[in-house]
């Protein structure tokens, strides 16, 4: 009966580094969506998955992010030469077929020195 | 564009006395309407959510909403507000055919509790 897993809970990283987050969803989850929450504001959609393909990546702030899943269930959360402004909660949620609420992780805190 | 606006950042209320959270949205779509709720350290979790048919829809822990089209809100009120209650609330709208994942969520709305 495990929700949605998401490790690291935190992560401290100096500027430039390169970070991997990774969602766990719930089984027989086939979407999967990518969330970031700044301080004060709610959360921002990133990308979107169905099955392995990613569905919608519009919310992806720019190159430095990427996320894959290669197997239709984990995925992991790329982003390159981190920046400061990448300190936020980045949330991952999963949801099974067809339109429904979506089921939230406990998120992994970012913080960039 | 698609938004969604909660007006109040912080409310404050006594315990036990009545709740009304504001939420308005912009949306080109019909929309489909969730409430979700955070408590500090934990994820969002679903209060409610409408899709269709009856404008007023109950959810967990007593809460309930009303869909207003000509309004293009969806407030969220409780009668009698526990201590327990004291969160962050999100109002979020999703489209009904498309991206079923690419909600807009508000900026949220913190309530406090007083004894």
């Amino acid at each position: 009966g495990a929700g949605v897993s998401q490790t690291p809970s935190n992560k401290v990283t100096e500027k430039g580094k390169y970070v991997e987050l990774r969602c766990d969803p719930i089984s027989g989850h086939t979407a999967l969506y990518w969330y970031r929450q700044s301080l004060g504001q709610g959360p921002e959609f990133l990308i979107y998955f169905q099955g392995t393909g990613a569905a919608d990546d519009s919310g992806l702030p720019n190159d430095r992010f990427f996320a894959v899943r290669p197997e239709g269930s984990v995925s992991t959360l790329k982003i390159q030469r981190t920046e400061r402004g990448d300190s936020a909660v980045y949330l991952c949620a999963s949801s099974p077929p067809g339109p429904g609420e979506l089921f939230f992780g406990e998120g992994s805190r970012l913080t960039v020195l | 564009a698609q938004s969604v606006t909660q007006p109040d950042i912080h409310i404050t209320v006594s315990e036990g006395a009545s709740l009304e959270l504001r939420c308005n949205y912009s949306y080109g779509a019909t929309p489909y309407l969730f409430w979700y709720v955070q408590s500090p350290g934990q994820g969002l979790q679903l209060l409610l959510k409408y899709f269709s048919g009856d404008t007023l829809v109950q959810g967990i822990k007593g809460f309930e909403a009303e869909f207003k089209r000509s309004q293009s809100s969806f407030n969220l009120r409780k009668p009698s507000v526990h201590w327990s209650d004291a969160a962050e609330y999100f109002c979020a709208v999703g489209a009904v055919q498309g991206s079923q994942g690419n909600l807009i969520f508000g900026k949220g709305t913190k309530l406090s509790v007083k004894p």
